[in-house]
């Protein structure tokens, strides 16, 4: 399986703050790579989709970049709905295995 | 409206055998596959398997392979996950998501509500 690392695991920011959420995987995984945001209690909603596609509908303060092994998810300028945790998925091989998450947290 | 229904809560006894589903609508059901991802109380979310209803071809995640069984029904549209014997550790809320295929993009882009199952005696 591919493993797939999120760094932090926590962070705190405020309203306005940019802040960047890193995933490495375990090997190369070109560009199939997707953001996912969950707020509790609710199902995950994906973001970001081919490492740095913006899915329909989100918000263009969401970016993501990178390929191969080093992804990374921005976010410009916080907003209050903001606050969530973020998970990191790759696709390039089964099983198409999840970060562990980065709990964004209000400061 | 394209969305995903999933079952509701469950509460069952360590052994007990389940069955847990989720109806598609809006979009060709056949035409997609579907994927089951677990997330255990507080923690984070985990790739179970997915099927694609079309021809019923199940991939599993080697940890959950022999644990727990995918399949579908596409006269109605609805995919299932089941399990034979019920552990505590099978707590968990149990979503499936339409698995999203073209070009550049693969990912899950609609979820379905979660179907939170307990297991206890």
């Amino acid at each position: 399986d591919i493993q797939m690392t999120q760094s932090p695991s926590s962070v705190s920011a405020s309203v306005g703050d940019r802040v960047t959420i890193t995933c490495r995987a375990s090997q190369g995984i070109s560009s199939w790579l997707a953001w996912y945001q969950q707020k509790p209690g609710k199902a995950p909603k994906l973001l970001i989709y081919a490492a740095s596609s913006l899915q329909s509908g989100v918000p263009s303060r969401f970016s993501g970049s990178g390929s191969g092994t080093d992804f990374t998810l921005t976010i410009s300028s916080l907003q209050p709905e903001d606050f969530a945790t973020y998970y990191c998925q790759q696709a390039n091989s089964f099983p198409h295995t999840f970060g562990q998450g980065t709990k964004l947290e209000i400061k | 409206e394209v969305q995903l229904v999933q079952s509701g809560a469950e509460v069952k006894k360590p052994g007990e055998s389940l069955k847990i589903s989720c109806q598609g609508s809006g979009y060709s059901f056949t035409s997609y596959w579907i994927g089951w991802v677990r997330q255990m109380p507080g923690k984070g979310l985990e790739w179970m398997g997915i099927i694609y209803p079309a021809d019923s071809d199940t991939r599993y995640s080697p940890s959950f392979q022999g644990q727990v069984t995918i399949s579908a029904d596409k006269s109605i549209s609805t995919a299932y996950l089941q399990w034979s014997s019920l552990r505590a550790s099978d707590t968990a809320m149990y979503y499936c998501a339409r698995r999203e295929i073209s070009g550049s993009r693969d990912a899950f882009d609609i979820w379905g509500q979660g179907t939170m199952v307990t297991v206890s005696s």
